[in-house]
Parts: C-alpha cells; sequence; structure tokens
C-alpha cells in the first residue's frame, strides 16, 4: 500500500521551544493531509486539515498559532508546536490521501512529543 | 455531526475464539466506513472498508465487517483470531458531508492469549 513517513518517531524537548514533525507522502501525491492528537488510551482526535498551497482548516479548539502548518508541496506537510508545554505532550499522526484515489488516507507511524 | 460509538474498550480472549467488535456511527446520509488496526508500536493500518454494494466486506488477515444500514452499525468479525492479532482496531466513517473527514471511534484493545 502508499507509504507515508512521519520525521522524528519521537522526540523530547524543552519547555518554550519549537518542534516541527514532518508528514510526507512517499509515493504518491496528497493534496490533502490529516494531522491527528492520540492521548493516551484515547482515540484519534482531528486537529486540522492541511491543505497544500493554502492555509490550513482547524478543528474548533485547536490554536492554529501554537500548531502551524505547512503544506508546502503535493509530498510534504509540516506541524510545528510552537512554545511546547507539557500538557502538548502527545503522539501526533498524520495521514495523506492520493489525490487521485482520496480514499483510504493512509497513515503515517506517528510522532511521539515529550516536552520536559 | 458524525460521531462513531465503539463499545468495547477492552476485549481480552484466547486463540482460536471468535471476535466480534461492535462499531455504530450517527450520522442519516451516505456513509463511507473504515477498520484500521494499530499494532504495538506500529502505525495504522487499513483492514477493510466500505463505500457500496455487498454490505458484508472482507478485509486482510481474515476479517470481515457487515455494514447493516437500519442498525447504523458495521461491527468488525473474526472467526478465529491469532496472538499476532493483539492490536488496537479503530472504526472510522466519512461522509462528504463532513468535508471527507474521517472521524474515529474511541478504539479497543484486542488482547489474544496464546
Amino acid at each position: 500500500g502508499a507509504v507515508v513517513s512521519q520525521h522524528p518517531s519521537w522526540v523530547i524537548c524543552k519547555s518554550g521551544t519549537s518542534v516541527k514533525i514532518e508528514c510526507r507522502s512517499l509515493d504518491f501525491q496528497a493534496t490533502t493531509m490529516f494531522w491527528y492528537r492520540q492521548f493516551p488510551k484515547q482515540s484519534l482526535m482531528l486537529m486540522a486539515t492541511s491543505n497544500e498551497g493554502s492555509k490550513a482548516t482547524y478543528e474548533q479548539g485547536v490554536e492554529k498559532d501554537k500548531f502551524l502548518i505547512n503544506h508546502a508541496s503535493l509530498t510534504l506537510s509540516t506541524l510545528t508546536v510552537t512554545s511546547a508545554h507539557p500538557e502538548d505532550s502527545s503522539f501526533y499522526i498524520c495521514s495523506a490521501r492520493d489525490t487521485l484515489a482520496p480514499l483510504p488516507a493512509f497513515f503515517g507511524q506517528g510522532t511521539r512529543l515529550t516536552v520536559v | 455531526a458524525q460521531s462513531v460509538s465503539q463499545h468495547n474498550h477492552h476485549v481480552i480472549l484466547s486463540e482460536a475464539a471468535s471476535l466480534e467488535l461492535g462499531c455504530n456511527y450517527s450520522y442519516g446520509g451516505t456513509v463511507n466506513l473504515f477498520w484500521y488496526v494499530q499494532y504495538p508500536g506500529q502505525h495504522l493500518q487499513l483492514l477493510l472498508k466500505y463505500f457500496s454494494g455487498d454490505p458484508l466486506v472482507k478485509g486482510i488477515k481474515g476479517f470481515e465487517a457487515e455494514f447493516i444500514k437500519s442498525k447504523f452499525s458495521f461491527n468488525l468479525r473474526k472467526p478465529s483470531v491469532q496472538w499476532s492479532d493483539t492490536a488496537e482496531y479503530f472504526c472510522a466513517v466519512n461522509t462528504k458531508a463532513a468535508g471527507n473527514k474521517l472521524t474515529f471511534g474511541g478504539g479497543t484493545r484486542v488482547l489474544v492469549k496464546p
């Protein structure tokens, strides 16, 4: 199946710093990518929809200034957690849709962020 | 708004037992339905999907799911589980009205004892 790669797989950062997470579709073009957050023992919650060449659409309650999303090309979207705090510690997962065959979405392996 | 409910949070069973995981959704229109699996330490993988047609869908690894429109359900089944089926299973729904976004259920952790 199609491959979506997320980098890094895990990251530890200090409070107040920013962290960038990359999501790449390796063998297909993705006009749309999605960013999810998964708290321990909970389901995936959609944070935002990332559209290539335009502004991301954020879900209600998600701070767009804190979670900056850039989708500069058809194969790359980035999520930057700015001024991270311990409560931002979580598992972040991206998914991407093949532009030519939009369903189903394929998921990256996730990034575990720990803010200390 | 669409929502997805998975009734069982944890399921423990022995190898060769049959598995059925419940999934109900709330949306009155046309839906696309999915089951994803997340093995320990791995990313989400698609098990099977339903778009239209035969309501009994067969997926990978011996899994199947049945779409029952009148019950708004899409339950996942496997006749005989293996230890390697230990994972977390997520039901998800997608509708055109919601902008093709996937909404996930809470997940069910399945532990298969050898």
